[in-house]
């Protein structure tokens, strides 16, 4: 079975810009969540999406958005850039089961560079 | 929120048994602990996940006291490719509950021959 896919895997953008990342989950897992991955601040939860509804967010701001398409595919957005925006962005997929032990499983990442 | 704290990192020599702990206090009722391994540039592997007493997979052994506040990650006979950093995450996903997930500041495990 195909893991969790991420595009693309490396992005280099300047301050000002907005992008948009792409994440694929596991096949019958409608759960997407997204996180933050930095050196200083480790990995912090940005959002988590079940049949196309944020379900769960973080403490991120407004510039940080999301959305879940149908086939559970879902993309992530960053407006206006700043430096510090430069990170690893990891997607995970989960069955989004109402139950405590849903399992997440991640992609390998976007590796993003603001200039 | 759960907070957790973790060594920052540990060595070990190739074929020890390995224990990592996560302390997280204020963990709440509906909080699972599972653990990842990270390789540099991929994204965390999960490895084991619990929520009290003792858990064995193929891979590791998860140790939960009774009262929760923390928890150890047992890697039997480490090998060279077990280097990586291991993360434990604290939380839930409930349909209709805001639980945040907390992940802990990481372990980064160094395996030498």
């Amino acid at each position: 079975k195909a893991g969790v896919t991420q595009t693309p895997r490396y992005l280099i953008k300047t301050r000002g810009q907005q992008v948009t990342l792409s994440c694929s989950p596991i096949s019958g897992h409608r759960s997407v969540s997204w996180y933050q991955q930095t050196p200083g601040q480790g990995l912090q939860f940005l959002f988590e999406y079940f049949s196309e509804t944020q379900r769960n967010k973080g403490n991120f701001p407004g510039r940080f958005s999301g959305r879940q398409f149908s086939n559970s595919r879902s993309e992530m957005n960053v407006s206006t850039l700043e430096l510090g925006d430069s990170a690893l962005y990891l997607c995970a997929s989960s069955f989004g089961l109402a139950e405590a032990s849903d399992t997440q499983y991640f992609g390998p990442g976007t590796r993003l560079t603001v200039l | 929120l759960a907070k957790t704290t973790q060594p920052i990192s540990m060595d070990s020599y190739e074929g020890q048994e390995v224990n990592i702990t996560c302390s997280h206090n204020n963990i709440a009722t509906n909080d699972y602990i599972t653990w990842y391994q990270q390789f540099p540039s991929q994204g965390p592997r999960f490895i084991i996940q619990g929520y009290k007493t003792k858990v064995t997979n193929e891979v590791a052994s998860l140790f939960i006291p009774a009262d929760r506040k923390s928890s150890t990650l047992s890697l039997p006979r480490v090998s060279l490719s077990d280097t990586a950093v291991y993360y434990c995450l604290v939380g839930a996903f409930n349909t209709g509950t805001a639980s945040k997930l907390t992940f802990g500041t990481g372990t980064r495990l160094q395996v030498t021959l």
